[in-house]
C-alpha cells in the first residue's frame, strides 16, 4: 500500500504556543489530504479536507483560524494548531487520498501525532 | 440518519472462533467500500477493499450487499492479534468526503 508519513509523532508544548504538524505522501501524489482528530476511546473526527493549491474545507465546528491548513504541494500538507490550549490535546491523524484507477480510490493514514498541551 | 452505522460492540470471542461484523450505509449511490483496522493509540490501516463480487484475503472475507446497503467482514479462526477496532468506510463517489463508521471493537480471548 501507499505510505504516508507524519511528523512529529509526539509533541508536548506549553499553552499558548503554536504547533505545526506535517503530513507527507511518500510514494504518490495526493491532491487531497484529510486531517482528523481522535480523543481517547472515541471515533475519528474529520476536521478538514486539504486540497492542493486551494483553501481547505473545514467541518462544522472546527475553527479555521485556529487550525491552519496548508497544502502547498502534491505530497505535503501541514496543520498548525495556533495558540494551543489543554483542550486541544489529542491524537491528530492525517490521511492522503490515493487514486490509481477508476476503481481504486481510498485513503492511507499517517501514523498520527500525539499532542499534549500543558 | 448517519451515513455509516456500525455496531460498536465490544465483541469478545475465543481464539479460533469465527466472527462477523456488519455495517450499513445510507447512500444507495455509494461507490466504494473499505474495512480498516485500528489498534489502540495507532492510526487506521487499510485491511481490505470491498467489491461487489466479494473478496477474500486469507482468514478475512468481505462482502457487499447493495440491495440491503450493507457490507460485512468475516474473520475466521480468530487470532489474539486480531484484537482491534474495525472501521467501516464508505466513499460516496462524489466530492471528497469519505464516511467512517464509529468502529467495532473486537477482543480475541485466549
Amino acid at each position: 500500500g501507499a505510505v504516508v508519513s507524519q511528523h512529529p509523532s509526539r509533541v508536548i508544548c506549553k499553552s499558548g504556543t503554536s504547533v505545526k504538524i506535517e503530513c507527507r505522501s511518500l510514494d504518490f501524489q495526493a491532491t487531497t489530504m484529510f486531517w482528523y482528530r481522535q480523543f481517547p476511546k472515541q471515533s475519528l473526527m474529520l476536521m478538514a479536507t486539504s486540497n492542493e493549491g486551494s483553501k481547505a474545507t473545514y467541518e462544522q465546528g472546527v475553527e479555521k483560524d485556529k487550525f491552519l491548513i496548508n497544502h502547498a504541494s502534491l505530497t505535503l500538507s501541514t496543520l498548525t494548531v495556533t495558540s494551543a490550549h489543554p483542550e486541544d490535546s489529542s491524537f491528530y491523524i492525517c490521511s492522503a487520498r490515493w487514486r490509481m484507477w477508476e476503481s481504486t480510490d481510498t485513503q492511507y493514514f499517517g501514523p498520527g501525532t500525539r499532542l499534549t498541551v500543558l | 440518519r448517519k451515513e455509516v452505522e456500525q455496531d460498536p460492540g465490544p465483541f469478545n470471542v475465543p481464539e479460533g472462533a469465527t466472527v462477523a461484523f456488519n455495517c450499513t450505509y445510507s447512500n444507495s449511490a455509494s461507490q466504494s467500500f473499505f474495512w480498516y483496522r485500528q489498534d489502540c493509540r495507532k492510526e487506521p490501516k487499510l485491511l481490505m477493499s470491498v467489491y461487489s463480487s466479494g473478496n477474500e484475503d486469507g482468514r478475512f472475507t468481505a462482502q457487499l450487499n447493495r440491495a440491503s446497503q450493507y457490507i460485512s467482514l468475516l474473520i475466521r479462526d480468530s487470532k489474539l492479534s486480531d484484537s482491534a477496532t474495525y472501521l467501516c468506510v464508505v466513499n460516496p463517489g462524489t466530492g471528497n468526503q469519505f464516511y467512517f463508521g464509529t468502529g467495532t471493537s473486537l477482543t480475541v480471548i485466549p
